[in-house]
């Protein structure tokens, strides 16, 4: 079936640091991609996604591209910040749209000041 | 406009007793999603609606557990007897139309305690 593997946490950076969070997956088809994000004491919210192969969704300074060659949704950003700190999970979605989303077990990501 | 509603938000229970969420989705949403997400984990697809009738619910252990969304709109999930195993956040989410490029919208979630 479908999966979702992304990097162990926690992860802890330095405010301004350059943040890479892996995600790879196995799916059949062509499925889509996301990025969703739990801020602490909140529900999961939409942080980006990408539909099909090499496109790059982005929000917030954050940015992932749909590489289906190394099927993989790697999550970028350039400099975070104490705000960034959350949970970040990886997920897909089958081509078909039936099953719902398929989620990583999510990244802890602790920016300290 | 208003984001997906669930209650309670919090909910603790004895092992064997019985529990029941509540969700309503954002207006106009035909797909509605229940997931569990057990600590340390990402959420779990429990079951899919689009609009009354169930699209996908081979995850939902139908011993224990059943959901329903009668006309369309706001829909129950039930758990009884409850087991231990079953203490989680169960989320409801919702989205336009259920296709595969759709953004799905959650709920804050109900946080379910079996003692």
């Amino acid at each position: 079936g479908d999966s979702v593997t992304q990097m162990e946490g926690p992860v802890t950076l330095s405010e301004e640091a350059f943040l890479t969070i892996n995600c790879t997956y196995t799916a059949t088809g062509y499925p889509s991609l996301f990025w969703y994000v739990q801020y602490p004491g909140e529900g999961l919210q939409l942080l980006l996604k990408a539909t099909k192969a090499d496109d790059k969704g982005s929000n917030k300074g954050f940015e992932a591209t749909y590489r289906k060659e190394t099927t993989s949704f790697h999550l970028e950003k350039g400099s975070v910040q104490v705000s960034d700190s959350a949970v970040y999970f990886c997920a897909l979605m089958p081509g078909g749209g039936a099953d719902g989303l398929t989620f990583g077990k999510g990244t802890h990501l602790i920016i300290q000041p | 406009e208003a984001g997906v509603a669930q209650s309670p938000r919090y909910k603790i229970i004895e092992k064997r007793q019985s529990v029941a969420f509540w969700c309503n989705p954002i207006s106009g949403h035909a797909t509605l999603y229940w997931y569990q997400q057990i600590l340390g984990q990402g959420p779990k697809l429990l079951i899919q609606f689009q609009n009354n009738g169930v699209v996908d619910d081979s995850q939902l252990p139908k011993d224990r557990f059943s959901a329903e969304r009668l006309k369309g709109v706001d829909s129950t999930l039930k758990i009884q007897p409850a087991k231990l195993e079953d203490s989680a956040v169960y989320l409801c989410a919702s989205s336009l139309s259920g296709g595969s490029t759709d953004t799905q919208y959650f709920g804050p979630g109900t946080r379910l305690t079996v003692l």
